[in-house]
């Protein structure tokens, strides 16, 4: 069973650029998480995914973050003018019901 | 406040020898845990999956759920090299409900051949 696919794995940026994660999730997977882990840090939830509607966005960090998922399968998570603070590991996870998580590699991001 | 907090930040245990770790939750609606491992490089792995109070058996590793305490915990026996990795305990809960999962800040186990 193929797992859940993100790209890039590596990103550097300087402050101010903007950034762009795609994930790929396991086929089936009907809900779709993005997650943001800070160095030595857990995984702390973004926004996530009922097919193509957000369920929760609350936690996306300002106007910078944005996410879609269009056809209700691969998504995007996007940061408009990286600040230093953004500096993470960026996951992206997949489940159908209450099934455990599955998580990709995830991207790490540095902004300089 | 973190409302999922786990102990020991970091732990040490030969090999062959019993590692345990700790969670304890400070939101009452929090009923769902989860133990997640994390290799360096890589994306958390669910490890197990605990709802009801008492013990969970998989294999090596022993879940246990004390709801009244909100706190559970995850003992890695025979512990072996490749289980060196960082733990993370989650949780979730009807009022947020079981979809979100809020994690620890984790534990580093190292175990030493």
């Amino acid at each position: 069973e193929a797992g859940v696919t993100q790209s890039p794995r590596y990103a550097v940026l300087q402050e101010g650029q903007a950034v762009s994660f795609w994930c790929d999730p396991i086929s089936g997977h009907d809900t779709l998480y993005w997650y943001q882990q800070p160095r030595d840090q857990g995984p702390q939830l973004l926004v996530y995914f009922r097919d193509e509607a957000v369920i929760d966005n609350s936690q996306l960090p300002s106007d910078r973050f944005s996410a879609v998922r269009p056809k209700g399968t691969n998504s995007t998570l996007k940061i408009q003018s990286a600040k230093q603070g953004d500096t993470a590991t960026y996951l992206c996870a997949s489940r159908t019901g209450s099934e455990r998580l599955f998580f990709g590699h995830g991207t790490k991001l540095s902004v300089l | 406040q973190q409302k999922v907090q786990q102990s020991p930040e970091s732990l040490s245990v030969p090999e062959g020898g019993m590692a345990s770790l700790n969670c304890t939750s400070s939101d009452r609606n929090f009923q769902y845990f989860w133990w997640y491992r994390q290799h360096s490089g890589e994306g958390p792995k669910a490890l197990m999956s605990i709802f009801s109070d008492g013990d969970k058996k998989e294999g090596r590793f022993t879940a246990h759920l004390n709801k009244a305490s909100l706190h559970v915990s995850l003992h890695i026996r025979d512990s072996q090299p490749s289980d060196s990795a960082l733990y993370f305990c989650a949780a979730s809960g009807p009022t947020e409900g079981a979809d979100r999962l809020t994690f620890g800040k984790g534990t580093q186990l190292i175990i030493q051949p």
